[in-house]
C-alpha cells in the first residue's frame, strides 16, 4: 500500500518566494496534520484537518504560513513571503479515524537562503 | 495541558544489552501514548501505542513499554539491542476524546555500540 506521499523531498529557495508544500495522503484516512521539525523547536504540531475542515491551526506560526485541503486526497502548505527562519524539515500525516495511529510522510526538506 | 518529557536526549548501549528509553508524561485526562521511531531522513513510524487496555504493550521491532499510572510513566524496552535499532525515539501523548492533536517529546537519540 502507498504511504503518505510528500513532494517535493527537498527545496531550496531564496528569501522572499513563495514555497508549496505538497501532500497526499493514505487513501480512506480521515485526518491529515502538518508538521514542522527543526533541532531548536523539536516537533511541532502546525494544523490538523479532519473530513477536509481544519480543525486547529493553533501551531501556524504566522499570517505567512496557510494551509489548504481541497479534497480527501491532496493537501498543500503555503508560505509566503518565506524566511530564513522557516528552513526546516516539514512533514505530513494521516490517519484513519480519531485516535488512530498517525503514518508520517518522509517529509519535505526545506532551505531558505 | 498535556506534556511529555524524555530523560535523555542520547543514549548509547552495547550491541545486545538492555535498550531503557524513558518517557514521562503530564495530562489532565487518561491518556493516549505512542512510541514512534525515525530514521535517518524518513518520517516517523509507529512502534507502538497505549490506548487504556493492557498496561504493558507490545509493539514491532521487539520494543514494549509499559504504561505506570503512578509514575506518570511510559518507558520503552527492549531486552537486547541490533545494530538497526539506532535511530531517534520519539515519546507522544494525546488526550483522546476526540482530541487528537498529539505532543511529542524532544527525542532520544540511541546509539548501538557494536
Amino acid at each position: 500500500d502507498a504511504g503518505v506521499i510528500q513532494s517535493p523531498r527537498h527545496e531550496v529557495t531564496e528569501m522572499g518566494q513563495e514555497v508549496t508544500l505538497r501532500c497526499k495522503p493514505i487513501s480512506g484516512h480521515n485526518s491529515l496534520f502538518w508538521y514542522r521539525q527543526t533541532m531548536m523547536r523539536g516537533l511541532e504540531l502546525l494544523i490538523y484537518f479532519n473530513n477536509n475542515v481544519p480543525i486547529d491551526d493553533s501551531g501556524m506560526p504566522e499570517d505567512r504560513f496557510s494551509a489548504k485541503m481541497p479534497n480527501a486526497s491532496f493537501s498543500t502548505l503555503k508560505i509566503q513571503p518565506s524566511e530564513p527562519r522557516d528552513s526546516a524539515v516539514y512533514f505530513c500525516a494521516s490517519s484513519l479515524a480519531l485516535m488512530q495511529p498517525q503514518h508520517f510522510g518522509d517529509g519535505t526538506r526545506l532551505s531558505i537562503l | 495541558a498535556q506534556s511529555v518529557t524524555q530523560l535523555g536526549s542520547h543514549v548509547s548501549v552495547s550491541e545486545g544489552a538492555l535498550v531503557l528509553l524513558r518517557c514521562n508524561y503530564s495530562s489532565s485526562v487518561p491518556p493516549y501514548l505512542f512510541w514512534y521511531v525515525q530514521y535517518p531522513n524518513q518520517g516517523l513510524q509507529l512502534l507502538l501505542k497505549y490506548t487504556s487496555a493492557a498496561t504493558l504493550v507490545k509493539g514491532i521491532n521487539g520494543f514494549e513499554a509499559e504504561f505506570k499510572k503512578s509514575e506518570t510513566s511510559f518507558h520503552l524496552t527492549k531486552p537486547s539491542a541490533h545494530m538497526s535499532d539506532a535511530a531517534e525515539y520519539f515519546c507522544a501523548v494525546s488526550e483522546g476524546f476526540g482530541n487528537e492533536k498529539l505532543t511529542f517529546g524532544t527525542g532520544t537519540r540511541l546509539t548501538i555500540i557494536p
